[in-house]
Order: C-alpha cells, then structure tokens, then sequence
C-alpha cells in the first residue's frame, strides 16, 4: 500500500524562501507520477503540476509555472515543493498525490503553508 | 487548458435521497480521462469514481459514473449521512484541472 506522508505545518514571512516534502513509504516511487495540488482556504482544488521521480520530468499547470519549483531525491523516495519567494497569497494547504493513469489514487495528508507579517 | 464546471454549486438533500452531481468540460475529455472525488471537512480528498465510471477500491455501489465527450455525472443513490461532503471532477489530458467542486449539504 503506497502512503505518503508529507511534511509538518509552515508559518512563513513574506519573501522567505520554502521547500515542503512528500515521502512515499512504498517501494514504487520511481515507476509513477507525483503531483501537487493546491487548496486556498475555503476553496477547491487546484492542480498545481507533476513530476516524475524516475528521470524528474516535470509539468507544470500554466497557473504555476515560474511560481514553484517541483523536484525529487530518489534515494530517500521523497518529492518536493519549493518557493523561493514566498507571498501571502501562497496561504494553502498543499497536497501531494499519486498520479495513476490519469487520477490521484492516493494522497498525502496535507501541508498547511501560513505566509504572514 | 480544459476549463471543468460543476453544478449545481451547492445541493441540499435528505438521507436516503439520489444525488446527481454535473461537471461540464470546456472541450471534449477522453472518458479515461475524468475522475471524481469526495473530501470531507479537514481531509484529504478520496478518489470514488475513474475513468468516468469505474469505482475506486472500497468504494460503495451506491456511488456510479457516467458521460462522455463534455458532459459528466456523478450519482449517488440512497445518501448516507457520510456522503455529505464536497465532491469534485478533475481531469487529465495532456494537462490536468479540478472542477470548482459541488458541496453536498444535509437537508
């Protein structure tokens, strides 16, 4: 059973850079997509973009592309999302998941990012 | 991009009641290519429904797919009061994008 686990809750300053992390328990993570999904709060979900950890070809949401920076480190079977500038509006929790074909089979539990002065 | 809108917006209904949830496509979406899923009030979403009518593993039957080319539905017969959630589409082509979600409320 595939199970990610992403990184604890972010209180950030505008400006400050940011990298959260997702790591996959299982052992399949080179063979399937990774992807990161965006939830402001009280709104829906936004499909930020994916990566693949086997040769880390990324794609990105025209909405986010130059925004964040999506990588992976195949050793420790871990994906991330980083900022290098962070702003209010970057105030989400973000998700990682599992791409499988074309949906999200299994998801991580959410990435609570708080940007404030 | 594929633009996905969902309605109604928001829906209210009893137990034991027959949901139907829309999600519309900008453009034609290959039906393997269209899934839904449920979140619930501070959880991650759940996938239910893929390739537009195939259920997700420990999914209840009560939850089916439909539709093709533009125009999706989401079925739920007999609510259970666990069903009262938000639910949205999402699809994946050459890019992919959520629906602005329909929420599920007790009436």
């Amino acid at each position: 059973e595939v199970q990610l686990v992403q990184s604890g809750a972010e209180v950030k300053k505008p400006g400050e850079s940011l990298k959260i992390s997702c790591k996959d328990s299982g052992h399949s993570f080179t063979f399937y997509w990774i992807g990161w999904v965006r939830q402001m709060p009280g709104k829906g979900l936004e499909w930020m973009g994916i990566i693949y950890p086997g040769d880390s070809d990324t794609r990105y949401s025209p909405s986010f592309q130059g925004q964040v920076t999506m990588s992976v480190d195949k050793s420790i079977n871990t994906a991330y999302l980083q900022w290098s500038s962070l702003r209010a509006s970057d105030t989400a929790m973000y998700y990682c998941a599992r791409l499988t074909n074309h949906y999200f089979d299994d998801w991580g539990q959410g990435t609570l990012v708080t940007v404030s002065s | 991009e594929i633009v996905l809108t969902q309605s109604p917006g928001s829906l209210s209904l009893s137990p034991g009641e027959r949901a139907t949830l829309s999600c519309r496509a900008s453009q034609s979406v290959t039906s393997s290519y269209l899934a839904w899923y449920q979140q619930k009030p501070g959880q991650a979403p759940r996938l239910l429904i893929y390739s537009a009518s195939s259920r997700a593993t420990g999914i209840p039957d009560r939850f089916s797919g439909s539709g093709s080319g533009t125009d999706f539905t989401l079925t739920i017969t007999g609510l259970e009061p666990e069903d009262f959630a938000v639910y949205y589409c999402q699809q994946f082509g050459t890019s992919g994008t959520f629906g602005q979600g329909t929420r599920l409320e007790i009436k």
